[in-house]
């Protein structure tokens, strides 16, 4: 139990354009999902906390009309890069918390995006 | 705010050769500590949750330990295939969000 999914696993967009990653909890209904970052060599960081119904929460310094994210659903969230540019190009992990204990976090496989 | 720090930030191991992961922390409100794996390109693997200092998880050779400062991965005789970054991570009482250190990258050697 407990499995994340996402897709794509890897997009390569133009400068300029929109990408759209999708977040699925396959086996459980998530109250709430989270969306991290992580660069090369580095830890995870979080970007936005969205719950099912209501606009997310966002990190200081992350631009909420840059990272669109939306909870339609207990089971699908979508984080949207719009306008992307090379220095957005990361590894995005969503996480899904909302089987039993609401502490735990389950993550996705995340999502390498390249911006050339 | 919330601080977690990992080391080593990297250990090299003999397979059998036992040994510990530190996680330092300081939070306000200590709701949970979590213990991940992550394998290069994928996303991480829930591991332990610990909630109060002197509890204690075990999974396979994996054993972790909470105290109200940091916490302790042991590896009991490891095998190559432990080889992975572990990552710690701990939620605080503000809110469900995770808060990470850098991690430990494990190499286990045959």
């Amino acid at each position: 139990g407990a499995v994340v999914s996402q897709h794509p696993s890897r997009v390569i967009c133009k400068s300029g354009t929109s990408v759209k990653i999708e977040c699925r909890s396959l086996d459980f209904q998530a109250t709430t999902m989270f969306w991290y970052r992580q660069f090369p060599k580095q830890s995870l960081m979080l970007m936005a906390t969205s719950n099912e119904g209501s606009k997310a929460t966002y990190e200081q310094g992350v631009e909420k009309d840059k990272f669109l994210i939306n909870h339609a659903s207990l089971t699908l969230s979508t984080l949207t890069v719009t306008s992307a540019h090379p220095e957005d190009s990361s590894f995005y992990i969503c996480s899904a918390s909302g089987q039993g204990s609401s502490y735990e976090q389950y993550f996705g496989p995340g999502t390498r995006l390249t911006v050339t | 705010e919330d601080q977690v720090t990992q080391s080593p930030e990297a250990l090299r191991l003999q397979e059998g050769e036992s040994s510990s992961l530190n996680c330092s922390y300081t939070v306000s409100g200590l709701r949970g500590l979590f213990w991940y794996r992550q394998d290069p390109g994928k996303g991480p693997e829930f591991l332990f949750t610990l909630y109060s200092a002197g509890e204690e998880k075990e999974k396979e050779r994996l054993k972790a330990t909470l105290t109200k400062k940091e916490s302790f991965l042991h590896i009991t005789a490891p095998k190559p295939e432990d080889s992975a970054t572990y990552l710690c991570a701990v939620q605080g009482n503000s809110g469900y969000a995770l808060n990470f250190g850098k991690g430990t990258s494990l190499l286990v050697t045959p």
